[in-house]
């Protein structure tokens, strides 16, 4: 199975300065359609996961703008440009290329 | 509006079985690629299995740690997704989320539903 590692898994941040999630697979994630299948989610306390962005840099509909996602091959990279105090919680990435589909350990993101 | 909802959760005891639904609407049930996921107390997530559409080849694929004790089947006709665990173990304690497969991930989540196993 393909290992994700995500860092750090902790992330104090203070309100308005950017934050950045780092997520490496144990192999590469372009797909066969030359596609690469790397999703993010993040999950507050007590809820459903949401998906952030799919296949590297897409952003969902709806999620704000301050939200992006960049890399390729093995390693990626979730950026806050300016954290707000709904972006708490825990954040994880998921490769969707190679079966089984596997997830990161988890970052925690929490306000200083 | 599209709205996935988990029921079935409970407690079973180890060795016994639950059938867990997810009903959909608001997209083209019959078309869609579903996937259950799974979430134990505390923890991160895994992907327990998944149900391609007739038109896709209609076969199910399931992690390791889940294959030849759960079966995902899907009924068109009430668009519902099914879970069926048989053979349970205290480690599939965990809240199970169904979702809507779209562009390489889950791009919709339902709600989830609490499977706990203990004696």
């Amino acid at each position: 199975d393909v290992v994700m590692t995500q860092a750090p898994l902790s992330l104090p941040v203070t309100l308005g300065q950017p934050a950045s999630i780092s997520c490496r697979s144990s192999e590469s994630l372009v797909y066969s359609d030359g596609n690469t299948y790397l999703n993010w989610f993040h999950q507050r306390p007590g809820q459903s996961p949401r998906r952030l962005i799919y296949k590297v840099s897409n952003r969902d509909s709806g999620v704000p703008e301050r939200f992006s996602g960049s890399g390729s091959g093995t390693d990626f990279t979730l950026r806050i440009s300016r954290v707000e105090a709904e972006d708490v919680g825990v954040y994880y990435c998921m490769q969707g290329t190679h079966s089984p589909w596997t997830f990161g350990q988890g970052t925690k993101v929490e306000i200083k | 509006e599209v709205r996935l909802v988990e029921s079935g959760g409970g407690l079973v005891k180890p060795g016994g079985s639950l059938r867990l639904s997810c009903a959909a609407s608001g997209f083209t049930f019959t078309s869609a690629w579903m996937s259950w996921v799974r979430q134990a107390p505390g923890k991160g997530l895994e992907w327990v299995g998944r149900f391609k559409p007739t038109t896709d080849g209609g076969t199910t694929a399931y992690a390791a740690p889940v294959q030849g004790r759960f079966t995902i089947s899907k009924d068109d006709s009430k668009n519902t997704l099914y879970l069926q665990m048989s053979s349970l173990k205290t480690d599939d304690t965990a809240v199970y989320y169904c979702g809507w497969e779209l562009q390489g991930g889950l791009g919709y989540w339902g709600q989830g539903t609490l499977v706990t196993v203990s004696s």
